[in-house]
């Protein structure tokens, strides 16, 4: 029973780089999401998905794409890497019940 | 603009006492109200939640308070103990369309000294 699974667990990237923060879930639910959570400001919603080839802009959706081409996964591309995109990143979802499942988090450092 | 607003930022209690964390909303739309709790290095998870339609719920040592005209929830731990030193956050959440949408709280950073 994996749950919510991403990858990596840490990363470091320089300034420009782009890469690819992989999410999977093996609970059949339709809404994914991504949050990334900084010292002092809680969880931030970057973008979400209400179902495979729908998403949509969260609260800070600026230097990150998402895609959604199967249910069960939903990866997060920094396009252009920046130090303010320095953060610990966490996939969730959750199903036609209220609760989200959110992953083991995903550590961010760009220098 | 901080639509569900939670205090305080930290709490130090001591083993055994009652942690009390509030949080206070502005729309009456919210018709669920999660709680969440993260240990360090860890994703949060659903700790406990609770409907407008009950002033209160009970999971074990975990309670949640809900006033509804005052527009306010809390978290109470009893019996508080040093496993339960994590990071809590509160959410309110409304339908909007055909999905949800959740407000949540900055969290709660609780030290429970031995």
């Amino acid at each position: 029973n994996a749950g919510v699974t991403q990858t990596p667990k840490f990363q470091v990237l320089k300034t420009g780089q782009s890469m690819t923060l992989q999410c999977a879930q093996d609970m059949n639910h339709e809404y994914m999401s991504w949050y990334r959570q900084d010292p002092g400001m809680g969880l931030r919603l970057i973008h979400y998905s209400v179902g495979a080839g729908i998403t949509d802009q969260g609260e800070v959706p600026n230097g990150y794409n998402v895609s959604r081409s199967t249910t069960e996964d939903f990866p997060l591309r920094l396009l252009s890497a920046a130090p303010s995109q320095t953060s610990v990143y966490f996939c969730a979802s959750s199903g036609y019940r209220n609760t989200i499942y959110f992953g083991e988090g995903s550590w961010l450092t760009v220098v | 603009q901080q639509q569900v607003k939670q205090s305080p930022q930290s709490l130090i209690v001591q083993k055994g006492g009652i942690s009390i964390i509030n949080c206070a909303y502005e729309n009456t739309a919210f018709d669920y109200f999660p709680w969440y709790q993260q240990f360090p290095g860890k994703g949060p998870a659903l700790l406990i939640a609770i409907r407008p339609d009950v002033s209160e719920k009970k999971e074990g040592r975990f309670t949640i308070s809900f006033n509804k005209s005052a527009k306010q929830f809390s978290l109470h731990i009893m019996d508080s103990q040093p496993g339960d030193s994590a990071t809590y956050f509160c959410a309110a959440s409304t339908r909007a369309g055909n999905n949800r949408k959740l407000i949540w709280g900055l969290g709660t950073s609780l030290a429970v000294n031995p």
